[in-house]
């Protein structure tokens, strides 16, 4: 079974500039979830789809992240325009839709804001 | 006061020997426990769920205390390969979301 992937795994950008995060999980996961981690600080919780819907997106920092989940498969997280505390990484990761404690991670995506 | 507490290490410890690792959790309705594993620049990956009854996994245990908001992991026996980040997380309940300790490094010399 493939697991979660993400691409790009690496992206830098200026400030000011857009980035496009994809993330596709795994086959039959209903649940699709973000999260983040910046330097030196814990992973955090962005938001939550169950199929194409946003079930919790209390995490998300402000309205410059914009994520969707259109047809409830792959998902793309935006953030538009970037700014430098948005460097981090980013980590996508899915459940089946009763197992949402089992969730399982993909590589990240790791962006650089200059 | 962060919602996940761990000693951050590193934890340098060598072969064979057992290292425990703690962990503290502030919000009295986290509902599930677990214990992840990260390798250096990879994904979290899940180690073990933890239970008020304790569980093992071969050289792993994994304790919690819901009175004293405490979980534990020990390692016996440890292995060069058991060299990663320790991440305690908790789940609060009706909620999916995962909430992360910074983690704990742990490197197994030989």
């Amino acid at each position: 079974e493939a697991g979660v992937t993400q691409f790009p795994s690496h992206s830098v950008i200026e400030k000011g500039q857009t980035v496009t995060l994809r993330c596709d999980p795994i086959s039959g996961h209903d649940n699709l979830y973000w999260y983040r981690r910046v330097m030196g600080k814990e992973i955090k919780f962005l938001l939550h789809f169950v199929k194409e819907s946003k079930q919790d997106e209390s995490g998300m920092p402000n309205n410059r992240f914009l994520a969707e989940r259109t047809g409830g498969t792959y998902s793309t997280l935006k953030v538009q325009p970037a700014e430098l505390e948005d460097s981090g990484v980013y980590f996508c990761a899915s459940s089946h839709l009763d197992r949402g404690y089992e969730q399982y991670f993909g590589p990240g995506t790791r962006l650089t804001v200059t | 006061r962060k919602e996940v507490e761990q000693d951050p290490g590193p934890f340098n410890v060598p072969e064979g020997a057992t290292v425990a690792f703690n962990c503290t959790y502030s919000n009295s309705a986290s509902q599930s426990f677990f214990w992840y594993r990260q390798d250096c620049r990879k994904e979290p990956k899940l180690l073990m769920s933890v239970y008020s009854s304790g569980n093992e996994d071969g050289r792993f245990t994994a304790q919690l205390n819901r009175a004293s908001q405490y979980i534990s992991l020990l390692i016996r026996d440890s292995k060069l390969s058991d060299s990663a980040t320790y991440l305690c997380v908790v789940n609060i309940w009706s909620t999916d979301k995962l909430i992360f300790g910074t983690g704990t490094r742990l490197q197994v010399f030989p």
